[in-house]
């Protein structure tokens, strides 16, 4: 059972490159998200999906672009990445049974924009 | 706009002791869910406790108890006997019943001390 996969762990970037991080998940989950955690500013919603087709943005949207065409995958886009999008990066993704569903969280992604 | 405040930013505790980690959140909403994530050096995000805000009775998991103060908008939580696996940055986190969006408290980072 892998739960919330992301892809890759570690990434360096220069600035102006563009990248994808990728996120899969096998719960069948209908909602799905990003956040970002910096020190002393704990998670921050980015982007986030009710389900497929539909995405909504967080409190921290600029900068990202995602894109949820299957149940499965919710890839998020650096379309010119910048020193300040330097974090670590986590997926996560929740059932329908209910807003007290606990979020599944993958491993993170240590992103560094150089 | 939901806020969530964690005003500590570091603890400590000797092991076997008891330790109480504040969280404070601002919501206009009435029907709400309450959390409690752990997050040790692996960077993996555990849920350790959940409460629903139309429930009275304080939520507890084992050594972890929570402090539900619904009209001072208060959700402490108790750990009890403290176990040196327990050093972890802990969040507490938010989520309303008419939106999806889980909202994150700046982290306390406790460590026990043997």
């Amino acid at each position: 059972n892998a739960g919330v996969t992301q892809t890759p762990k570690f990434q360096v970037l220069k600035t102006g490159q563009s990248m994808t991080l990728q996120c899969a998940q096998d719960m069948n989950h209908e909602y799905m998200s990003w956040y970002r955690q910096d020190p002393g500013m704990g998670l921050r919603l980015i982007h986030y999906s009710v389900g497929a087709g539909i995405t909504d943005q967080g409190e921290v949207p600029n900068g990202y672009n995602v894109s949820r065409s299957t149940t499965e995958d919710f890839p998020l886009r650096l379309l010119s990445a910048a020193p300040s999008q330097t974090s670590v990066y986590f997926c996560a993704s929740r059932g329908t049974g209910g807003h007290n569903q606990p979020q599944h969280f993958g491993d993170g992604t240590r992103l560094s924009i150089l | 706009a939901q806020t969530v405040t964690q005003s500590q930013p570091e603890m400590s505790v000797q092991e076997a002791e008891t330790v109480t980690l504040s969280c404070t959140y601002d919501t206009s909403e009435s029907n709400y869910y309450l959390f409690w994530y752990k997050q040790p050096p692996s960077r993996q995000m555990i849920l350790v406790i959940r409460q629903e805000a139309y429930k009275q009775q304080n939520a507890t998991e084992n050594r972890f108890s929570v402090n539900f103060q619904k009209a001072a908008k208060s959700f402490s939580l108790k750990i009890s006997d403290s176990q040196l696996g327990d050093t972890a940055m802990y969040f507490c986190a938010f989520i309303g019943n008419q939106g999806g969006k889980l909202i994150f408290g700046q982290g306390t980072e406790l460590s026990v001390k043997p």
